[in-house]
């Protein structure tokens, strides 16, 4: 089992509408989770980071965090197709440790 | 957020050569960075854990003797291929963590190597 898990997709939305990303992962004493946004042929890019349960808002963008049901997700609202890339979750089990990532999820947002 | 820098950004070599990426932290002191491998439509693959002042960390299936880390300072940590062959073609992506209240983790922008 992998520690992080992610549909690849392709997820297709319409620009304008709420783009949902999911991330699950098997390790509980995960604390720390990250979404980065990755364009092709591009490094990864820090979007938002979460750390407590609940939700997290930043512009456009909402983590949500349960760790009882050990995932994390990612609302993109107004969803443009500057948005379209492969989004990565990844969790930290704190201490400074390593990072696992997911395999990433494509979105694509269509004009 | 905090800025994090590879040179060279794309490199073509000989098969048999090696070639040496450099990854910095810009604005901050990196006591830890990672070096990471994506291949073509594939997840990043970690690599080794570098931490200044003692050896770096690699993960299963990472050859040390190949990928030779050194990290020197607290702003540098480079990664160099050694005897580098066409399987080695691949996009190197270093990152730094950035220790605080609560810990991040940065990218740099990749070195894209091409082994002919």
């Amino acid at each position: 089992q992998k520690e992080v898990e992610q549909n690849s997709g392709p997820l297709s939305v319409p620009e304008g509408a709420i783009a949902s990303l999911n991330c699950t992962y098997s390790d509980r004493v995960s604390q720390s989770f990250f979404w980065y946004r990755q364009y092709s042929g591009k490094s990864p890019e820090l979007i938002m980071s979460i750390y407590s349960n609940g939700d997290k808002e930043d512009g456009r963008f909402t983590a949500q965090l349960n760790k009882a049901s050990q995932y994390v997700s990612l609302l993109i609202r107004d969803s443009q197709p500057s948005d379209s890339a492969t989004y990565l979750c990844a969790a930290s089990r704190g201490n400074f440790n390593k990072f696992y990532f997911g395999s990433g999820t494509k979105l694509n947002v269509k004009p | 957020g905090a800025v994090v820098s590879q040179h060279p950004s794309r490199v073509i070599c000989k098969s048999g050569t090696s070639v040496k990426i450099e990854c910095r932290s810009l604005d901050f002191q990196a006591t830890t960075m990672f070096w990471y491998r994506q291949f073509p439509k594939q997840s990043l693959m970690l690599m080794a854990t570098s931490n200044e002042g003692s050896k770096a960390t690699y993960e299963q299936g990472v050859e040390k003797d190949k990928f030779l880390i050194n990290h020197a300072s607290l702003t540098l940590s480079t990664l160099t291929v050694t005897s580098a062959h066409p399987e080695d073609s691949s996009f190197y992506i270093c990152s730094a963590r950035v220790r605080g209240a609560q810990e991040t983790q940065y990218f740099g922008p990749g070195t894209r190597l091409l082994v002919l």
